[in-house]
C-alpha cells in the first residue's frame, strides 16, 4: 500500500535562513507527487505539484521541491524564508483511483 | 482560487441530530471529495464522487452520507451527530482526479 511520511512534525528555523521539508513516500509505480499549504485557519493551498518532466518543481512563494526517484522523496525547499511563511505543510501522493494519500503534515515556524 | 464554497462555515448542533453541509463549486468538475482534519490525524477522506450520483466510500466513512444530484453540488451528511464528528471539514474539487483544489472549510462542534 501507498504512503507518504513527512518526517518532522515541526520545523522551527529563524527568518530568512533556508529551510527544507522532508517528504518521503513508498510506492511501486509512477506517481504525481503534491505539496499543499495551510496558513492559520484557511482552508488547503496548492503550493506546487510534479506530474512528468523536470525533477525540479518550482511554485509559488519562491517555493520549489525536489522528486528523486531513486530515493523516493519529493523534499520541500525554500532558500530565504519569512514570517509569513508561518505555517502547515503537508505532502500528498496520488493513487491511481483518484485519491491523495496524505502525510500527516509539517508544522513551520519562523523564529524572529 | 478555485470557485468553491462550503456551507454554513460554522455550525454547532447537538449530539444525535442530523447535520448536512453543503460544497458549491462552479468550475464544472468532474471529482469531489469531503474530507476531516483532526488535530495529530491529518486528512482523511471521508466521501468522494465521481460524477453526478456516483460516490464512493472514503476511509472513514461510518457515519456519513454523501449526495450528488448535479454537478455543482456534494452534500455530506451526518445521519445522527456524534461528538467524535466535531472537526473541521474540507471540500476539494478536481477536474481530472490528479490536482485537488480545496474549499474554505467548515467548522462543526457536536456538543
Amino acid at each position: 500500500a501507498q504512503s507518504v511520511t513527512q518526517l518532522d512534525s515541526q520545523v522551527p528555523v529563524f527568518e530568512e535562513a533556508p529551510v527544507e521539508l522532508r517528504c518521503n513516500y513508498s510506492s511501486s509505480v509512477s506517481v504525481y507527487l503534491f505539496w499543499y499549504v495551510q496558513y492559520p485557519n484557511q482552508g488547503l493551498q496548492l503550493l506546487l505539484k510534479y506530474l512528468s518532466g523536470s525533477t525540479l518543481v518550482k511554485g509559488i512563494n519562491g517555493f520549489e521541491a525536489e522528486f528523486n526517484k531513486s530515493q523516493t522523496s519529493f523534499h520541500l525547499r525554500k532558500p530565504s524564508v519569512h514570517i509569513s511563511d508561518t505555517a502547515e505543510y503537508f505532502c500528498a501522493v496520488s493513487r491511481s483511483n483518484y485519491q491523495l494519500i496524505w502525510g500527516a503534515g509539517t508544522k513551520l515556524i519562523i523564529k524572529p | 482560487d478555485a470557485g468553491i464554497t462550503q456551507s454554513p462555515r460554522h455550525k454547532v448542533t447537538e449530539t444525535g441530530t442530523p447535520v448536512t453541509l453543503r460544497c458549491h463549486q462552479t468550475e464544472n468538475h468532474r471529482y469531489m471529495y469531503w474530507y476531516r482534519q483532526d488535530p495529530g490525524h491529518g486528512l482523511r477522506l471521508i466521501h468522494y464522487s465521481y460524477g453526478v450520483k456516483d460516490t464512493d466510500k472514503g476511509e472513514v466513512s461510518d457515519g456519513y452520507s454523501v449526495s450528488r444530484s448535479k454537478t455543482e453540488d456534494f452534500l455530506l451528511t451526518l445521519e445522527s451527530a456524534t461528538s467524535s464528528q466535531t472537526s473541521v471539514y474540507f471540500c476539494a474539487i478536481s477536474a481530472s482526479g490528479e490536482t485537488q483544489y480545496f474549499g474554505p472549510g467548515t467548522r462543526l462542534l457536536v456538543l
